[in-house]
């Protein structure tokens, strides 16, 4: 099936750890995107890949980190630099020359 | 991008017609209207999107008055599983060689559809 997908769905770190949260996409995408949502707010943009080896900031990039070595996978890393990481992380990709976004079902990140 | 402006919330009997509103006074000329919703825990889904026309779907119709400055989301007959936050974005649509940036969502409008 073609499609986005997140991994793991749920996950639990101890404060002050790095983790990594995975997103791969079979859709031939060239764009890919992080967004972060907090209970009962919007989704806000933390980082953004439009082609392979490049990315861009978002609006709320500090304490995060991506790589975009391939076009199928556009890996987040939570670095213990974010100050408030719980949250729900969703995953988008869209084509080229178009705005439509299609999104993962979301890891939900608790930090304890 | 334009800010849009949507009812916090909205209820809608099961087997009736949703109409979501959704504001957008600033909108400019080359900006399009877009729909997505997200039903709880999930990512969002994308529904439709519309420039000047109205436009249709499997899932829904958009309906964009006029001078633009203004729309309104039709789910023809609403089931349970249609609850779900909604959310009107407009943005440029995107052109070969320009930027592509984020979608900017707001708070959306919960729709709860009752049995």
């Amino acid at each position: 099936d073609g499609g986005i997908t997140q991994s793991p769905k749920y996950l639990f770190r101890k404060e002050g750890q790095n983790v990594t949260l995975s997103c791969e996409q079979n859709l031939n995408h060239d764009a890919m995107y992080w967004y972060r949502q907090d209970p009962g707010q919007g989704l806000r943009l933390i980082y953004y890949s439009q082609i392979v080896n490049d990315f861009q900031k978002g609006d709320i990039a500090e304490g995060y980190s991506v790589s975009r070595e391939k076009k199928e996978s556009f890996p987040l890393t939570v670095t213990s630099a974010q100050k408030n990481p719980t949250a729900f992380y969703l995953c988008a990709s869209g084509g080229r020359h178009t705005d439509t976004q299609y999104f993962g079902p979301g890891t939900r990140l608790t930090v304890l | 991008d334009a800010k849009t402006t949507q009812p916090t919330s909205m209820d809608c009997a099961e087997g009736r017609a949703a109409n979501l509103p959704c504001n957008h006074s600033t909108i400019s000329g080359n900006e399009y209207v877009y729909w997505y919703r997200q039903i709880h825990s999930q990512g969002p889904q994308y529904i439709i999107h519309g420039l000047k026309n109205n436009e249709t779907n499997e899932m829904a119709s958009l309906i964009i008055t006029e001078d633009r400055k203004s729309s309104t989301l039709i789910l023809p007959h609403a089931t349970l599983r249609d609850t779900a936050v909604y959310y009107c974005i407009v943005r440029v649509e995107v052109n070969y060689g320009g930027s592509q940036g984020n979608l900017i969502f707001g708070k959306g409008t919960k729709l709860s559809v009752k049995p």
